[in-house]
């Protein structure tokens, strides 16, 4: 799997949009970009994945770079509960024998503060 | 959404003893099952992968012995940490994925303690 790079942490605004940037500039042509994310002490929770397009659901927004090297999580509205560890994976879809092998980075560690 | 349950939450035990942590999917037949183990303050550690009726595959420099796998349903997999020591002290993390969903659902984690 390609390896992605996040800066290890970053501070939001309760309320205010907060925008993950995850670098992955090897990523091949099958492999989708996923994000979770680990409130402590819990298991990951999966938020939002791609391949090309933009993707939006009710918890985030994902944006990836034309070229695919580059995507970035966004959290439109903040909240303290958003506090967690946010990974950034690549990795190959279902239609692969290792489809959901994922390699964790270290992940960039969000504090939303009031 | 599809849920993965692992069981226990938390265990502590003797040093020697075995301790064995089940991962189970709740409305998805997983043909693949992963084990992660995690530190304090580290990212998770990919440690096997398990497929419905074979053998699982390790990752370098886990001990296959030391860390049994047995994934003999579709909906259930088993890692037994055998003779467990306090190095074996961590966060045990198991995932699960479906042949037809590109997500990959997480458990929620057992904390081993070995005294």
């Amino acid at each position: 799997d390609a390896k992605t790079t996040q800066p290890p942490s970053m501070d939001c605004a309760e309320g205010r949009a907060a925008n993950l940037p995850c670098n992955h500039s090897t990523i091949s042509g099958n492999e989708y970009v996923y994000w979770y994310r680990q409130i402590h002490s819990q298991g990951p929770q999966y938020i939002i994945h791609g391949l090309k397009n933009n993707e939006t659901n009710e918890m985030a927004s994902l944006i990836i770079t034309e070229d695919r090297k580059s995507s970035t999580l966004i959290l439109p509205h903040a909240t303290l509960r958003d506090t967690a560890v946010y990974y950034c994976i690549v990795r190959v879809g279902r239609s692969s024998t290792n489809a959901g092998k994922s390699t964790f980075g270290d992940g960039t560690t969000l504090t939303v503060k009031p | 959404g599809a849920v993965v349950s692992q069981h226990p939450s938390w265990v502590i035990c003797k040093s020697g003893t075995s301790v064995k942590i089940e991962c189970r999917s709740l409305d998805f037949q997983a043909t693949t099952m992963f084990w992660y183990r995690q530190f304090p303050k580290q990212s998770l550690m990919l440690m096997a992968t398990s497929n419905e009726g074979s053998k699982a595959t390790y990752e370098q420099g886990v001990e296959k012995d030391k860390f049994l796998i047995n994934h003999a349903s579709l909906t259930l997999s088993t890692l037994t940490v055998t003779s467990a020591h306090p190095e074996d002290s961590s966060f045990y993390i198991c995932s699960a994925s479906g042949a037809v969903r590109e997500k990959l659902f997480f458990g929620s984690g057992t904390q081993l303690s070995v005294l």
